[in-house]
């Protein structure tokens, strides 16, 4: 299947700092990537839909001023999580779409944030 | 929204055959089913996408009846590293965002 990647793999950050995850598709392009947000023990939350070259779309209770979206290019989309708090620590994972040969979302390896 | 009801976890033995049922009674007629597994602090792994029938890879096989209200994702000799979670999957059409709902549990033993 294809791949994503995901930078950093995990983060440690102060409160009141801002931490930037990049998620990448390696070997197609994306034109929608999506982020997750999953809790210990609970499923994946999704977050927000990220379109190239366009807003992004944040689910009902995600602040967009909060967590910035950035989708530059078909391989590359950028979650910024600004004025971190402890409650932000979470793991992030990000999908992309792959359109072809079927329509199916592959995901990275997730970004564990911890902000203490 | 696509809601998917599956058992929260599910016990076997290693060599054994598991079978996880899931239910989506309001999935949209283009839509695929799609299987993935999750293993702790990992993101979720793509296993199968079926529409109809029958689709068999080199990891697992999903059946799907034809009034596509359900489907079965079939595990031939299970092995410890089989352990995860598996979520059955919907496409929202609206967003065509994946909706994940609670996922199964499966604990495989010696």
């Amino acid at each position: 299947g294809a791949v994503v990647s995901q930078h950093p793999s995990w983060v440690i950050c102060k409160s009141g700092t801002s931490v930037k995850i990049e998620c990448r598709s390696l070997d197609f392009q994306a034109t929608t990537m999506f982020w997750y947000r999953q809790f210990p023990k609970q499923s994946l939350m999704l977050m927000a839909t990220s379109n190239e070259g366009s807003k992004a779309t944040y689910e009902q209770g995600v602040e967009k001023d909060k967590f910035l979206i950035n989708h530059a290019s078909l391989t590359l989309s950028t979650l910024t999580v600004t004025s971190a708090h402890p409650e932000d620590s979470s793991f992030y994972i990000c999908s992309a779409r792959d359109r072809r040969p079927t329509d199916t979302q592959y995901f990275g390896p997730g970004t564990r944030l911890t902000v203490l | 929204l696509a809601k998917t009801t599956q058992p929260i976890s599910m016990d076997s033995y290693e060599g054994q055959e598991v079978n996880i049922t899931c239910s989506h009674n309001n999935i949209a007629t283009n839509d695929y089913i799609t299987w993935y597994q999750q293993f702790p602090s990992q993101g979720p792994r793509f296993i199968i996408q079926g529409y109809k029938t029958k689709v068999t890879n080199e990891v697992a096989s999903l059946f799907i009846p034809a009034d596509r209200k359900s489907s079965t994702l079939s595990l031939p000799r299970v092995s410890l590293s089989d352990t995860a979670v598996y979520y059955c999957l919907g496409m929202d059409t609206g967003r065509r965002a994946l909706t994940f709902g609670s996922g199964t549990r499966l604990q495989v033993q010696p």
